[in-house]
């Protein structure tokens, strides 16, 4: 079953009102998780990294204020577009790597489709 | 140039065929290298990692030459099942968990 859980999988949305999503590692603990956009036919970008307990670390051209990552636990992240355009229509993934037991792996949400009208 | 580059495709191949992708990386300092599939709209998942001395796992066979940056993924006998986007990945330098992803080859297997 899946070890990350990422909500919603898909939200609609008006132009200018602001977007969470959720990203849970459900069986292990995750510090470090990170955050990836894709855009049709193209490839995933990572956005930013978000450390539990610690500000997220973003990607050049990637703007913090308007992608608020907030890591407050060790199982969760949260994801918040403020003020969506139609150009931050993309999907959305999630991503956190679990250590221990399972060894060094990387586990992926199931994605969020965000389209803003 | 593109930290790392595959062809988009689309390849089109019959059932059973035996197909192969290739993917460039930039940066010699990489050190990890994974293909993954991706179905449409959904999660990446992992098919096999890359290892130097090249891997193979049941109809897949994964290569990797570090002097000429280039990683391959050879399909045998290949299923409708197979039918998907492979995403050549590759670790950033400096940083064993962050990851840079190829735009991926789209694979579509006829019946």
């Amino acid at each position: 079953g899946a070890v990350v859980s990422q909500h919603p999988s898909r939200v609609i949305c008006k132009s200018g009102t602001s977007v969470k999503i959720e990203c849970r590692s459900l069986d292990f603990q995750a510090t470090t998780m990170f955050w990836y956009r894709q855009f049709p036919k193209q490839s995933l970008m990572l956005m930013a990294t978000s450390n539990e307990g610690s500000k997220a670390t973003y990607e050049q051209g990637v703007e913090k204020d308007k992608f608020l990552i907030n890591h407050a636990s060790l199982t969760l992240s949260t994801l918040t577009v403020t003020s969506a355009h139609p150009e931050d229509s993309s999907f959305y993934i999630c991503s956190a790597r679990s250590g221990g037991a399972r060894g060094e792996k990387l586990f992926f949400g199931s994605g969020t489709q965000l389209s803003v009208l | 140039r593109k930290e790392v580059e595959q062809d988009p495709g689309p390849f089109n191949v019959p059932e059973g065929a035996t197909v192969a992708f290739n993917c460039t990386y930039s940066n010699s300092a990489s050190q990890s290298f994974f293909w993954y599939r991706q179905d449409c709209r959904k999660e990446p998942k992992l098919l096999m990692s890359v290892y130097s001395s090249g891997n193979e796992d049941g109809r897949f066979t994964a290569q990797l030459n570090r002097a000429s940056q280039y990683i391959s993924l050879l399909i045998r006998d290949s299923k409708l099942s197979d039918s998907a986007t492979y995403l050549c990945v590759v670790n950033r330098p400096g940083s064993a968990r962050q990851l840079t992803f190829g735009s991926g080859t789209q694979l579509t297997v006829l019946p």
